[in-house]
């Protein structure tokens, strides 16, 4: 099956660093990726839509300038978040939709990365 | 109101019962998810549901469109069955996922 990996799984960084997760489809290319960020017992929120070759559509409250998206090949999408403080720490998800046919129809397929947990000091 | 309600949010079971969870929701959908999370974070996809039923081996999951309602059930729970079962809806009018807040199971041995 499709699998979607994101680098690093877990990070600690000091308040005022910027840090990159990177989210990659490893056997299909994705042309929409979606970036989540989950708190403690708390479900997923979208934080913004990834694009291929185009800017990212950002969800309502999440700052364009904090939350950097980069989805240069059809395999990678990359968040940075920058000038990282303690309150960003947070569990972040990225998931990529497998955009090939199934049964002659486009498939609606999200497939999920396995998380990158970011801690802030 | 939450457009995505689960029940229950936990749920703690003996091995070998028979488990349902349940997730109403009140858009129009495309298709319906069921997710599963295990403590470590890493997210599951379970079934993608547009109508029916599926299963896949003790897995079952059906939807019921006309009453916008879907359930997943566990037959012969485990312990390695913990985890948050999450249900997520597609819009008919995008792309996006709205996700349910989680029910949490817990199966004991």
């Amino acid at each position: 099956g499709a699998v979607v990996s994101q680098h690093p799984s877990r990070v600690i960084c000091k308040s005022g660093t910027s840090v990159k997760i990177e989210c990659r489809s490893l056997d299909f290319q994705a042309t929409t990726m979606f970036w989540y960020r989950q708190f403690p017992k708390q479900s997923l929120m979208l934080m913004a839509t990834s694009n291929e070759g185009s800017k990212a559509t950002y969800e309502q409250g999440v700052e364009k300038d904090k939350f950097l998206i980069n989805h240069a090949s059809l395999t990678l999408s990359t968040l940075t978040v920058t000038s990282a403080h303690p309150e960003d720490s947070s569990f972040y998800i990225c998931s990529a939709r497998d955009p090939r046919l199934t049964s002659g129809r486009p498939s609606e397929t999200q497939y999920f990365g396995p998380g990158t947990r970011l801690l802030v000091l | 109101k939450n457009e995505v309600e689960q029940s229950p949010q936990n749920l703690t079971a003996q091995e070998g019962e028979f488990i349902t969870i349940n997730c109403s929701y009140s858009v129009g959908i495309s298709a319906l998810h069921w997710l599963q999370q295990h403590p470590g974070g890493g997210i599951v996809s379970l079934f993608m549901l547009s109508s029916g039923k599926k299963k896949h081996g003790r897995l079952i999951a059906t939807i019921n469109i006309q009453e916008k309602h879907s359930s997943l059930h566990i037959t012969a729970s485990h312990p390695r069955d913990s985890a948050v079962y999450i249900c997520a809806v597609r819009e008919t009018s995008g792309s996006r996922l709205t996700f349910g807040e989680g029910t949490q199971l817990t199966v004991n041995p």
